[in-house]
């Protein structure tokens, strides 16, 4: 199964600024995914980030707060726009490398903002 | 859209204790995942089921996918504390992203 890594592990960032969390897999995936988990929660997903085209959003989340890049298929980042306190959470990338081995996730990002 | 909705939300138990956690679609699905998260991690693949009544077991872990593709469940006989965590099934089609139920935390004392 894929690796990744997943970067930053934690932040803390102050309100109205921006926050780049990068994903790096250690093998060629046609598609990555975006997730939030609020403490206790499940995971919702955010996006679904192909290369070469731009990320489709599901319901409730849209590009101008959650920016995608994915310039290459090992690669992408997502951004957290202009933060708010309700923006607190972790946030997961996945990647599925095949059936028999399921998705894998990064190990998430810990963001909280003040 | 898909939903997919899981019971319990918690459960605890005594160590030695069975338990089960059950998974339940609004649609038929073409294959269920079950992943287990400890807390402060992330979530890790325990298996796949496909076919229409599958049951397959790790160790102490038992995961049957309905008659109807519509539900699932996982059953860990004998817990342990290393069985601590949460439990959620995720349901999608191959090649798009999973849609998680809302997991059930398990917790142990021994």
């Amino acid at each position: 199964s894929a690796v990744i890594s997943q970067k930053p592990s934690r932040d803390i960032c102050q309100r109205g600024t921006s926050l780049t969390i990068q994903c790096q897999v250690d093998s060629q995936v046609t598609m990555m995914f975006w997730y939030r988990q609020q403490p206790g929660q499940s995971l919702t997903l955010i996006a679904t980030a192909n290369q070469g085209s731009e990320a489709t959003y599901e319901s409730g989340f849209v590009i101008d707060k959650f920016p995608i890049s994915r310039p290459n298929l090992t690669f992408s980042t997502l951004t957290v726009s202009n933060m708010s306190p309700e923006d607190s959470s972790i946030y997961l990338c996945s990647v599925g490398t095949g059936t028999s081995y399921g998705y894998t996730f990064g190990s998430g990002t810990r963001l909280t903002v003040v | 859209g898909q939903q997919v909705m899981q019971i319990p939300q918690y459960q605890h138990v005594q160590e030695g204790e069975d338990f089960t956690t059950y998974c339940n679609s609004s649609t038929t699905l073409s294959n269920i995942q079950w992943y287990k998260q400890r807390p402060g991690g992330h979530p890790v693949f325990l298996i796949q089921l496909v076919k229409s009544g599958e049951v397959k077991k790790q160790k102490r872990l038992t995961f049957q996918f309905g008659e109807a593709k519509k539900n699932s469940s996982l059953h860990i006989t004998a817990t342990q504390t290393t069985d601590v965590g949460t439990y959620f099934c995720a349901g999608g089609e191959a090649g798009t992203a999973l849609i998680f139920g809302k997991g059930t935390t398990l917790s142990v004392s021994s």
